[in-house]
């Protein structure tokens, strides 16, 4: 069974210019989270899909924003992007059900902002 | 507020030793916790879960964790380290008030280096 992906692996922009993540969940897994890892503040949440609606955000300004498709793969979008938006971008997808059902993390996109 | 607290930013243990990763939580009800591993350049690998039941859950790669409710703490141990042990690991604990979002809460992670 395929993991979750996510491209690009690696994507560089400058300050000012919006960036595009995309990320492919389990099949079978209908809701994909979004997560922010930045040096030296661990994981936080962003955002939250499922069955193509946003279902919940993170403590975030409205320029991070994405959508969930008809297949349930997703992207986020950064706008006017920031240097301290430099950081590794990880997106998680699992089944709907049982609420302790576990996340399934891919291997994240690390944008670079200069 | 729900947190989780992972208090030692890094833990060195010596190959063959036990190895112990502390998280404690603050969460209102039930929890449902869990452990996380990351290897460089790597996304989050699952590694256990507790949802109820036995305090002590067994895990992936040899890893098992107690669960001790009245410390409110979910240690994860090991009988014998690796240096391929070596790596970030994550504490988190479901949101109890995410309802139907199922939001996990992380620690900030201990990093774990096994010396030979």
């Amino acid at each position: 069974e395929a993991g979750v992906t996510q491209s690009p692996t690696h994507l560089i922009k400058t300050r000012g210019q919006q960036a595009t993540l995309r990320c492919s969940p389990i099949s079978g897994h209908t809701s994909v989270y979004w997560y922010q890892q930045a040096l030296g503040l661990g994981l936080q949440f962003l955002l939250w899909y499922d069955e193509g609606e946003e279902r919940n955000r993170g403590n975030f300004p409205p320029r991070f924003s994405g959508r969930q498709f008809p297949n349930y793969s997703s992207e986020l979008n950064v706008n006017a992007l920031e240097l301290e938006d430099s950081a590794l971008y990880l997106c998680a997808s699992r089944t709907q059900g049982m609420s302790y059902n576990e996340q399934f993390f891919g291997p994240g996109t690390r944008l670079t902002v200069l | 507020a729900q947190s989780v607290a992972q208090p030692e930013d890094q833990v060195n243990v010596a190959e063959g030793n036990p190895l112990t990763v502390k998280c404690t939580y603050s969460v209102s009800g039930n929890p449902y916790l869990f452990w996380y591993v990351q290897y460089p350049n790597r996304g989050l690998q699952f590694l256990l879960k507790y949802i109820t039941g036995d305090n002590l859950v067994k895990g992936s790669y040899g890893f098992e964790a107690e669960f001790n409710k009245s410390q409110t703490s979910f240690h994860l141990k090991k009988p014998s380290a690796l240096v391929s042990d070596s790596a970030l690991y994550f504490c988190a604990v479901r949101d109890s008030h995410s309802g139907g979002y199922n939001k996990l809460i992380f620690g900030a992670g201990t990093r774990l280096a096994v010396h030979p």
